[in-house]
C-alpha cells in the first residue's frame, strides 16, 4: 500500500532560525514528490517538487527539500523562517507505475509555527 | 485565468439530503480529482478522473458519485448526506506534459467546500 508518513504533527521554531518538516514515503517505483502548503481556510499551494536530477530542489518563499532515495526521505528545508510560513504543510507523492499511477498521496500534515 | 474554481465555500445540510459540489476548471487540465480533508487525517482521495468521460475510485469513495462529461466541470454528489461526511471537500486539477497518463504535473486545488451535515 502506498503511504506518506510525516512524523510531526507540530514543528515549532523560532524566527530566523532554520527550520525542517520530515516526510518519508513507502510507494511503488520512483514516485514523484511534492510540498503543499495551506494557510487558514485556503487551499492548498504547491511550493516545490522533485522528479528526477539534482537530489535538493527549490521552490516557493525560500523552501528547498532534500531527496534521499535510500532514506525514503524527501524533508522540507528552509535556512532562516519567518513568522509568515506559520502554516499546514503537507508532503506528497505520486507513483510512477502500478494500479495507483497518477493518484497523489498526501502525508497528515505538520503545523509549522514560527514565533517572533 | 479563474484556475479551480468550487461551489458553494459553505453548506449545511441535514441528514439524507442530497447535494452537488460543483468543481470548473479553466485550464484545460485532463486529470482532476476531489478530497476530503479531516484533522488529523491529511487529504483522501475520494473520486477521481484521467479524463471527460472517465472516473474511478479514490480512498474513501462510500456515499460520492461523481461524472466527467466535459474536461472543464467535475461535480460531487453526496447521495445521502450523513454526519461522517461532514468536512472540507477539495478538488483538484493537473496535467501531462507529455500525454503519458501518471507523468502529472503538480496540482491545482481550488479554495475549498466547508460541508457540515447535522
Amino acid at each position: 500500500a502506498q503511504s506518506v508518513a510525516q512524523p510531526e504533527d507540530q514543528v515549532n521554531v523560532a524566527e530566523g532560525n532554520p527550520l525542517t518538516v520530515k516526510c518519508t514515503y513507502s510507494v511503488s517505483g520512483n514516485p514523484y514528490l511534492f510540498w503543499y502548503v495551506q494557510y487558514p481556510n485556503r487551499g492548498l499551494q504547491f511550493l516545490l517538487k522533485y522528479i528526477t536530477g539534482d537530489n535538493l530542489v527549490k521552490g516557493s518563499y525560500g523552501f528547498e527539500a532534500e531527496f534521499n532515495k535510500s532514506q525514503t526521505s524527501f524533508h522540507l528545508k528552509k535556512p532562516s523562517a519567518l513568522v509568515s510560513d506559520s502554516a499546514l504543510y503537507f508532503c506528497a507523492v505520486r507513483p510512477d507505475r502500478g494500479s495507483t499511477l497518477g493518484r497523489l498521496y498526501f502525508g497528515r500534515g505538520t503545523q509549522l509555527t514560527v514565533w517572533p | 485565468n479563474a484556475g479551480v474554481t468550487q461551489t458553494p465555500k459553505f453548506q449545511v445540510l441535514k441528514t439524507g439530503q442530497s447535494m452537488t459540489l460543483q468543481c470548473a476548471q479553466d485550464m484545460n487540465h485532463e486529470y482532476m480529482s476531489w478530497y476530503r480533508q479531516d484533522p488529523g487525517m491529511g487529504l483522501r482521495l475520494i473520486h477521481y478522473s484521467v479524463g471527460a468521460g472517465i472516473t474511478d475510485q479514490g480512498e474513501v469513495p462510500n456515499g460520492y458519485n461523481v461524472s466527467r462529461s466535459t474536461t472543464e466541470d467535475f461535480p460531487l454528489r453526496l447521495l445521502s448526506a450523513a454526519p461522517s461526511q461532514t468536512s472540507v471537500y477539495f478538488c483538484a486539477s493537473s496535467y501531462s506534459p507529455n500525454g503519458q497518463r501518471g507523468m502529472n504535473t503538480e496540482a491545482f486545488f481550488g479554495q475549498g467546500t466547508r460541508l457540515t451535515v447535522v
